[in-house]
């Protein structure tokens, strides 16, 4: 089946810097990549959704300037949260879809962020 | 109020119960997903759904278009399929419309 995977699982960071997450498709050319937020015993917040090559596309609330989110390639998206502050802790997790399959969205494993 | 909305929030069953989780939308929909999510927090796909019923091992979705309902039966339920189940649907268009997923607790 598809494979979704990010990076980093886990990551620690001081309150003010920035952190990288990356999400990639390893055996499929992914359309369109979703970038999700989940607080503890909720369910998923869908933030945004890139598509290859253009700008990702921001859900209501989500901003863009904090949460910048870069789609290069058909196997790569990543989300940058930029100075980042307690309340960024979160979990993040991607999905990917291609266009043989519109319905269908491949979770990757997620991301723990915690911002001290 | 939700377009998806799931009950059980929360469900404790002992070994070997058979378990139903139920799930009601109010939107027309492409497909409806049952999800499962374990303490780590990785996503699975369990099954996408159209129409009628689906089966894979002991876990059997149904779906009831008219009613718009779905359910998730868990036969013979083991500690390992403890986790949080999502069910969510698409409408045709990119996005999932989620619930708000119930936690299964199965004690051996």
């Amino acid at each position: 089946g598809a494979v979704v995977s990010q990076h980093p699982s886990r990551v620690i960071c001081k309150s003010g810097t920035s952190v990288k997450i990356e999400c990639r498709s390893l055996d499929f050319q992914a359309t369109t990549m979703f970038w999700y937020r989940q607080f503890p015993k909720q369910s998923l917040m869908l933030m945004a959704t890139s598509n290859e090559g253009s700008k990702a596309t921001y859900e209501q609330g989500v901003e863009k300037d904090k949460f910048l989110i870069n789609h290069a390639s058909l196997t790569l998206s990543t989300l940058t949260v930029t100075s980042a502050h307690p309340e960024d802790s979160s979990f993040y997790i991607c999905s990917a879809r291609y266009g043989g399959a519109p319905d269908t969205q491949y979770f990757g494993p997620g991301t723990r962020l915690t911002v001290l | 109020k939700n377009e998806v909305e799931q009950s059980p929030q929360n469900l404790t069953a002992q070994e070997g119960e058979f378990i139903t989780i139920n799930c009601s939308y109010s939107v027309g929909i492409s497909a409806l997903h049952w999800l499962q999510q374990h303490p780590g927090g990785g996503i699975v796909s369990l099954f996408m759904l159209s129409s009628g019923k689906k089966k894979h091992g002991r876990l059997i979705a149904t779906i009831n278009i008219q009613e718009k309902h779905s359910s998730l039966h868990i036969t013979a339920s083991h500690p390992r399929d403890s986790a949080v189940y999502i069910c969510a649907v698409t409408t045709g268009g990119n996005q999932f419309y989620f619930g708000t997923g119930t936690s299964l607790t199965v004690i051996p």
